[in-house]
């Protein structure tokens, strides 16, 4: 069982160009997430999805694009890269998650490592 | 706005020590309180979480106390151990509204100096 995976782990990126991080779960979770770790700001939510087709925006979504076609699969794609997306990027899943009781536990990737130059 | 503080952002302690880490809330709504435990290179790891039904919840030697009227809660770590060096995050969400997510703590690095 693998879990939460991510990919790439490290990338380096010039300002002004475009990627896609990876994120794919073998759980079955229906909600997904990206969050972004920066040093003394904790972790804040970019983007989640409660079901494959739907997506909608966390504390920080501006410059950053998310897709679920499946519920394996939720990239997150960054359209013009900025030095202020320096980050640590994290996708997270959980199965416990059905309308009005709330997201329980999240289970975390390991993360990419994205420096913007 | 912040609507979970945490303190210390840095705590040394040594081994067979108490490791104490605090975090207070301002949202009412919130009714469930997760910690999650980081190691250098590795995703947050959920500890241990606790609801508010209740004022102190055990696991070996990790405990959540909760105090509802102060909104506060802490993560005791008894006879810590090197290998509990990590980054620790408290966090929060609220029944009925939970889709945006967990509400994290900025984090506090823990040293356990054996």
């Amino acid at each position: 069982n693998a879990g939460v995976t991510q990919t790439p782990k490290f990338q380096v990126l010039k300002t002004g160009q475009s990627m896609t991080l990876q994120c794919a779960q073998d759980m079955n979770h229906e909600y997904m997430s990206w969050y972004r770790q920066d040093p003394g700001m904790g972790l804040r939510l970019i983007h989640y999805s409660v079901g494959a087709g739907i997506t909608d925006q966390g504390e920080v979504p501006n410059g950053y694009n998310v897709s679920r076609s499946t519920t394996e699969d939720f990239p997150l794609r960054l359209l013009l890269a900025a030095p202020s997306q320096t980050s640590v990027y994290f996708c997270a899943s959980s199965y416990s998650f059905l309308p009005g009781q709330g997201l329980e536990k999240l289970f975390f990737g390991s993360g990419t490592q994205l420096s913007v130059l | 706005q912040q609507q979970v503080k945490q303190s210390p952002q840095s705590l040394i302690v040594q081994k067979g020590g108490i490791s104490i880490i605090n975090c207070a809330y301002e949202n009412t709504a919130f009714d469930y309180f997760p910690w999650y435990q980081q190691f250098p290179g590795k995703g947050p790891a959920l500890l241990i979480a606790i609801r508010p039904d209740v004022s102190e919840k055990k696991e070996g030697r990790f405990t959540i106390s909760f105090n509802k009227s102060a909104k506060q809660f802490s993560l005791h770590i008894m006879d810590s151990q090197p290998g509990d060096s990590a980054t620790y995050f408290c966090a929060a969400s609220k029944r009925g509204g939970g889709a945006d997510g967990l509400t994290f703590g900025k984090g506090t690095h823990l040293i356990i100096q054996p």
